[in-house]
C-alpha cells in the first residue's frame, strides 16, 4: 500500500530557512500535499504540487519534488517562531477514489 | 467563518462503554471523512461519506461504525471502546472526490478510554 514517511522533529533559529523532507512510495501519486496543524486547531492545507512539477514557489514557501526519488520537501525561508507548528506531507492519486495518504507529521520548533 | 466543528473536544468514556463523536460543518461539502490519530501516527483513515454513500476502509474494526444523518452532521460510533482505541479522532471534509483533494479539518476530539 501506500507510505509516506518523514522525520519527527526538526529545530531551527529564527531567521533560518527550515526545510522538511518526507518520501513516498506511491508512483502513480498526482497531487502531493503539505498541511501544517498549530497547537489545538486542526490541519490546514498550507501548499500542494501537482505530480508533473518539479518545484513551486509561494512567498516563503518553496516546494520541490523529485519524482524519480519520491522525495517531496517543503523550504520556508526566514523562519518565524510563529512557523512552530507539525507539518504534515501527503499524497492522492488518480482514479477511482483519491484518497489521501499522510505522514506522521514533522515537529519543527523555531528558537528565538 | 466557514469550518469543520467537532465535539466535545474531549471525552473520557470507561472500557465497553458506547461512545458518540459529533462532527459538523457549514461548508457544504458532499465528503466528509473520519480519522483516528494515535501519538507520533500518521492519520489513519477510518471511513467517508460521500453524500450519504458510506465507504469503509478494510482494515477499520467493526467496532466503529458512522451515520451521516445530513450533509451538515456525521457521527462516530464506537461500539465497546477498548484501551487501544484511545487517540485524536479527526473529522473532515471535501468538496468532492477529485484527483486534487484538499481536505479541511476539525481541531479533534481526543479520546480518552479508563
Amino acid at each position: 500500500g501506500e507510505d509516506v514517511e518523514q522525520s519527527l522533529f526538526l529545530s531551527v533559529r529564527e531567521g533560518d530557512s527550515s526545510v522538511i523532507n518526507c518520501t513516498y512510495t506511491d508512483s502513480s501519486s498526482t497531487y502531493l500535499y503539505w498541511y501544517k496543524q498549530e497547537p489545538g486547531a486542526g490541519l490546514q492545507l498550507l501548499t500542494y504540487i501537482f505530480s508533473n512539477m518539479d518545484m513551486k514557489q509561494d512567498q516563503r514557501l518553496t516546494v520541490l519534488l523529485n519524482k524519480k526519488d519520491k522525495h517531496l520537501s517543503l523550504r520556508i525561508a526566514d523562519t518565524q517562531t510563529g512557523d512552530s507548528a507539525i507539518y504534515f506531507c501527503a499524497e492522492s492519486n488518480s482514479g477511482g477514489y483519491q484518497k489521501v495518504t499522510f505522514g506522521i507529521g514533522t515537529k519543527l520548533q523555531v528558537i528565538p | 467563518d466557514a469550518m469543520v466543528i467537532q465535539n466535545p473536544r474531549y471525552q473520557v468514556t470507561q472500557f465497553g462503554k458506547p461512545v458518540t463523536l459529533s462532527c459538523s460543518q457549514t461548508l457544504n461539502h458532499n465528503v466528509m471523512y473520519w480519522y483516528q490519530q494515535k501519538s507520533s501516527q500518521a492519520p489513519k483513515l477510518l471511513f467517508h461519506y460521500y453524500d450519504k454513500d458510506f465507504n469503509n476502509e478494510a482494515d477499520t474494526p467493526d467496532n466503529f461504525q458512522s451515520r451521516r444523518p445530513n450533509t451538515s452532521f456525521c457521527f462516530l460510533d464506537i461500539r465497546s471502546p477498548g484501551l487501544g482505541d484511545a487517540a485524536m479522532y479527526l473529522c473532515a471534509t471535501s468538496k468532492n472526490l477529485a484527483d486534487y483533494n484538499e481536505q479541511f479539518f476539525g481541531p479533534g476530539t481526543r479520546l480518552t478510554v479508563l
